[in-house]
């Protein structure tokens, strides 16, 4: 059961260009929204996270929009450049004390000059 | 290290073998987790250890994944009688605390079952 959605499975844009990724999300419980970034060959690692009390979350060129009637949230990626170049994921679990991380399928994005 | 260190780096296996992944999380980390991600796919989540205690193994795949972390630091992922859908990089992630805060994640071991 794919309890998080993400679209597209890839993405190609020109150095300069905003990509935007999306996802959605099916359990109400849900309250943490990390999004991970993977180069080939590494683990992913975390790139900016945002709860649902904010509709969005700014960390440098990176934004997260998050809608929490629609159960969705997206990245954006301002002034993209050739080294954002990677694996993107977005994930969600509740909080809390422990609770396990549930991941979207990826987004391969690829920036080229 | 600085880091969450993970061993070997790449393993092949044969089809009934036995195999042993090593986890060495970053110091004081309470939290550890292990991750299967298969080719071109997200990390799903196999387990979770808060210091020693496996407080959850839901997501392990089958009776042959067992995983252990005795002494509250390093932890090792064991798969008995490898079958070739266990082929994919196997990933683990240590936290301060629980996992909303900041999970770090090793670079992962590749196996592949032939």
């Amino acid at each position: 059961q794919q309890q998080v959605k993400q679209s597209p499975q890839s993405l190609i844009v020109q150095k300069g260009g905003i990509p935007i990724i999306n996802c959605a999300y099916e359990n109400t419980a849900f309250d943490y929204f990390p999004w991970y970034q993977q180069f080939p060959g590494k683990g992913p690692a975390l790139l900016i996270a945002i709860r649902p009390d904010v509709s969005e979350k700014k960390e440098g060129r990176f934004t997260i929009s998050f809608n929490k009637s629609a159960k969705q949230f997206s990245l954006h990626i301002m002034d993209s450049q050739p080294g954002d170049s990677a694996t993107y994921f977005c994930a969600a679990s509740g909080s809390g004390g422990y609770q396990k991380v549930t991941f979207g399928t990826g987004t391969k994005l690829q920036v080229i000059p | 290290g600085a880091g969450v260190s993970q061993s070997p780096r790449y393993k092949v296996a044969k089809r009934g073998q036995d195999v042993a992944l090593r986890c060495d999380p970053i110091s004081g980390h309470v939290s550890l987790f292990w991750y299967q991600q298969a080719l071109g796919q997200g990390p799903e989540f196999l387990t979770y250890f808060q210091n020693e205690a496996q407080l959850d193994k839901s997501g392990l795949p089958s009776d042959r994944f067992f995983a252990e972390r005795p002494e509250g630091s390093v932890s090792t992922l064991k798969i008995q009688r490898t079958q070739q859908e266990d082929s994919a990089v196997y990933l683990c992630a240590s936290s301060a605390r629980g996992s909303d805060t900041e999970a770090f994640f090793g670079q992962g071991t590749r196996l592949t079952v032939v």
